[in-house]
């Protein structure tokens, strides 16, 4: 089952637009998401992050959205750069009451391709 | 530097071997996670540890085993009973909700 999903598998925006990467996710005990970014052959890096008392959290061209009734979270980079393109994974975990060991689980990602 | 170190990048395993890959921290985090990626699959957990001495089998454990006789190290060994294991492998460590990755080791099978 899977419990954070990212639908849409690649995403081709051109350069200067606005990239928007989106996450779904079922468990309504999730109460903080992450975004990472991947480059091929390497380690994921931490991009951005949102707790659930928050809809918004916003780092230079990185804006992530949360709509916790619909179970939804979108990575909004503006302005998209060439550099820019990577796979991007969605994560979440429950926080189980403030413990600092949460198991993060991860959406399929998204390849996004910035064109210059 | 700080970070997770993985070892080796890359290693070529035959059908029926064993193989252990190694996994190492000196952030002094308490959590280590083994996820596999496979193409279309995201990360996919398969084994965790919270302290020394203790770890639980994640989503996709079987064919897999770990130690965790020390905080700062994690390995891993792919069994043969492992019947797909042709895939990319990261190693993270866990402190307050983010994940910090090694850059990975790509395992293939000949």
């Amino acid at each position: 089952d899977q419990q954070v999903k990212q639908n849409s598998p690649s995403l081709s925006v051109q350069e200067g637009r606005i990239s928007i990467l989106n996450c779904d996710y079922t468990n309504s005990m999730f109460d903080y998401f992450l975004w990472y970014k991947k480059y091929p052959a390497e380690g994921p890096t931490f991009l951005i992050s949102i707790s659930s008392i928050k809809d918004k959290n916003e780092d230079g061209r990185f804006t992530v959205f949360l709509n916790k009734s619909a179970k939804h979270l979108s990575l909004h980079i503006v302005p998209s750069q060439p550099g820019d393109s990577a796979v991007y994974f969605c994560a979440a975990t429950a926080n189980a009451g403030g413990t600092s060991y949460g198991k993060l689980t991860f959406g399929q990602g998204t390849i996004l391709t910035v064109h210059p | 530097d700080g970070g997770i170190t993985q070892s080796p990048k890359y290693l070529f395993r035959k059908e029926g071997q064993n193989v252990t890959l190694s996994c190492e921290q000196n952030l002094n985090h308490d959590a280590m996670y083994w996820y596999r990626q496979d193409p279309g699959q995201g990360l996919r957990l398969i084994y965790y540890s919270q302290i020394v001495n203790d770890f639980q089998k994640g989503d996709i454990a079987e064919g897999y085993s770990v130690s965790r006789e020390k905080k700062e190290s994690f390995p891993l060994t792919v069994t043969s009973a492992q019947k797909n294991p042709t895939a990319f492998y990261l190693c993270a460590s866990i402190r307050v909700n983010e994940a910090f990755f090694g850059q990975g080791t790509r395992l293939t099978v000949v």
